[in-house]
């Protein structure tokens, strides 16, 4: 299986940056996902990431080394609608998907 | 625009007793997949299937059996509840053909054995 660690919870101030940190080990890979999970909700895809580097859709960017076993989600000018859940999720060998516990990001005004 | 559908919503269950959550997808998505979450362990994959026809353990199988007669329905059944699986049951599919083959989820079966 895979060992996924991502912190549990965060907090920040509304138009505020945060990063979400989630190291990994696994046995093959094939790509590092993050999803977003609002309380009650199913998750949804937010970026995708194989190669090293930084990947960046809006305000969200997902940074990934795979010499680490390392990624990151920034998040940028927090709205009050980006408090959720974050899930990273990595894909291994045999191409299944496994997820971190989740990071819930608080955003206060 | 239906994407997956997962059914019953919600259930409450006596222990012992036989039951299937039902998941279709009409997305054509080849491969389909059935998770379980838990407060603080995150998403757990119980089985999936890559193809009409296959199907594979995940890291929690026990318990749960899934079968794929044909690619849109893929369900998931408990042949004898035990209070261990109250938990909400995602069904999710992912098509490899193109892109990240990112897992698309169901609404989610809120599952509480008694």
């Amino acid at each position: 299986g895979q060992n996924i660690d991502q912190p549990t919870e965060m907090t920040a101030t509304e138009g505020a940056i945060v990063q979400i940190n989630c190291t990994y080990q696994t046995s093959g890979f094939n790509g590092l996902f993050w999803y977003q999970q609002h309380a009650g909700e199913a998750p949804t895809f937010l970026s995708y990431n194989v190669l090293d580097g930084l990947e960046e859709k809006g305000r969200f960017s997902s940074f990934l080394s795979r010499s680490k076993g390392y990624s990151y989600l920034l998040l940028k000018e927090l709205q009050m609608k980006d408090s959720a859940s974050y899930l990273c999720a990595v894909r291994d060998g045999d191409y299944k998907l496994s997820f971190g516990a989740g990071t819930t990001v608080t955003v206060r005004a | 625009i239906a994407g997956i559908t997962q059914a019953p919503t919600s259930q409450i269950l006596a222990a012992g007793r036989r039951m299937t959550l039902r998941c279709t997808q009409d997305m054509r998505h080849n491969a389909m997949y059935w998770y379980r979450q838990d407060l603080g362990l995150g998403l757990r994959l119980i089985h999936y299937s890559n193809t009409a026809g296959t199907t594979g353990k995940g890291e929690v199988p026990d318990g749960y059996s899934v079968s794929r007669a044909n690619t849109d329905d893929f369900p998931l059944t408990l042949a004898s509840a035990v209070p261990s699986q109250t938990s909400v049951y995602f069904c999710a599919s992912s098509d490899s053909a193109g892109g990240p083959g990112e897992l698309f989820f169901g609404e989610g079966s809120r599952l509480t054995v008694l």
